[in-house]
């Protein structure tokens, strides 16, 4: 499945490093999204985009950035990270969200990210 | 919030043999949605529920979406080495656009 990529698939960074996460989706969808998953816990969204503006901040802590600039990519900047931060990063998409959509979301294969 | 109770949390079972997890929540949802997740990648859609009663299969996988609106199962016949991995459940609640997640079933399958 190629409809979602995402980029690098494993990063390694020091606390005081900058780096960013790419995902660009193939589908035609208009909302994307961040996920952050740890072991032995769900899911956690991150941010929400719809058609590139930004309807969701889940109390993101501002060492993560996101950009959306069209809809098929969307960053995830990073700077001075934790150790805990250390997790698999998940890029989703889905077609616009609206009152009523059903919100089938397709995942990218996602980034390996651990903090030394 | 909202949270959704999947179960079990672990299966070990021997190839050819029929597997049955769910997820549970005290909250309507609109959506069900069944996912699995292969060690080092992302969760890859398996079936989605829209309807009340709704039952789906996509080969050996069958899916319901529960009368109450609250639950759903999935079920997995005649299981071979590669449906190990772990699966997820995830609703969307009525009223919102997100989706709430389960915390996975991890399956291993013996041969």
């Amino acid at each position: 499945e190629t409809g979602v990529t995402q980029t690098p698939r494993h990063l390694v960074m020091g606390m005081t490093n900058k780096k960013s996460l790419k995902c660009e989706q193939h589908l035609g969808h208009n909302a994307m999204y961040w996920y952050k998953q740890s072991a032995k816990k769900p899911l956690e969204l991150m941010f929400v985009y719809n058609f590139k503006e930004q309807t969701e901040n889940n109390s993101v802590p501002s060492r993560f950035s996101p950009e959306c600039p069209n809809s098929s990519h969307l960053f995830l900047h990073l700077h001075t990270l934790q150790p805990e931060d250390s997790a698999l990063y998940l890029c989703a998409s889905s077609h616009f969200l609206t009152g009523g959509t059903h919100n089938e979301q397709f995942f990218g294969p996602g980034t390996r990210l651990t903090v030394l | 919030g909202q949270q959704l109770n999947q179960s079990p949390q672990s299966m070990f079972i021997q190839e050819g043999e029929d597997v049955s997890m769910n997820c549970t929540s005290s909250s309507i949802f609109n959506t069900w949605l069944w996912y699995k997740q292969d060690p080092g990648e992302g969760p890859v859609l398996l079936i989605a529920l829209y309807k009340a009663g709704e039952l789906t299969s996509n080969g050996r996988l069958t899916a319901q979406f529960g009368i109450t609106r609250k639950d759903s199962f999935l079920n997995i016949s005649a299981s071979i080495p590669s449906d190990v991995g772990i699966y997820f459940c995830a609703g969307q609640p009525r009223g919102s656009e997100k989706l709430v997640f389960g915390k996975g079933t991890k399956l291993t399958v013996n041969p």
